[in-house]
């Protein structure tokens, strides 16, 4: 099974300060078909995951344009530029390239 | 506006079987590969099984192989999760998932004698 590793595990930031989070893969997402399936969930807390980004950098709709992805290969990364309250949770990481499906460990924004 | 409601959940004892249900609404639920994935108390995210559109095709990760079965009835927009020979391990969140950008809230299955 392909293994997302996420670093950090835990982030501790102040409102307006921008984070960034690592997933690295232990096999690249590269699909043959061209497309990576690399994609990026938030967990609030007591809440369902939403996707925030799929395909490594493509945001979803109604997610505010703070939020972006970028990486390649094995190496990606979630940037939320300006974090705000509401940013909270835990985020993951998932990838759909390889089967089965797997997910990172997590990694949980504190906001001091 | 795009809904999933899961249902079913509860205490069971284990070696026990449970059926999760989820109410499908707001899209073509039919034009969609549906999926199933659980979460264990203060832990992660884990992909359980997912099926094609029109139920022909079930996947399934290893550990639940031969005891979990989805399926899905596209006349009541419903997705289907049968889980016989309940274990303490499946104690969890059971999310229902339009892969992945809508999910449900969950229902909770704990497995306790």
């Amino acid at each position: 099974d392909v293994v997302l590793t996420q670093t950090p595990s835990t982030l501790s930031a102040t409102i307006g300060q921008s984070v960034s989070i690592s997933c690295r893969s232990s096999q690249s997402l590269l699909h043959s078909n061209g497309n990576t399936y690399l994609h990026w969930l938030l967990q609030r807390p007591g809440q369902s995951p939403q996707l925030l980004i799929y395909l490594v950098s493509r945001l979803e709709s109604g997610v505010p344009n703070r939020f972006s992805g970028s990486g390649s290969g094995t190496d990606f990364t979630l940037k939320i530029s300006g974090v705000e309250a509401e940013d909270l949770g835990v985020y993951y990481c998932m990838q759909a390239t390889h089967a089965p499906l797997t997910f990172g460990s997590g990694t949980k924004l504190e906001i001091k | 506006e795009v809904q999933l409601v899961e249902s079913g959940g509860g205490l069971v004892q284990p070696g026990r079987s449970l059926k999760l249900s989820c109410a499908a609404s707001g899209f073509t639920y039919s034009n969609y590969v549906m999926a199933w994935v659980r979460q264990a108390p203060t832990k992660g995210l884990e992909w359980v099984a997912s099926i094609s559109t029109g139920g022909g095709n079930t996947y399934y990760r290893d550990s639940v192989k031969g005891r979990f079965t989805i399926s899905r009835d596209n006349a009541k927009n419903t997705l289907y999760l049968q889980i016989d020979s309940l274990r303490s391990e499946d104690t969890a969140t059971y999310y229902c998932a339009k892969p992945f950008d809508f999910w449900g809230p969950g229902t909770m299955v704990t497995v306790s004698s």
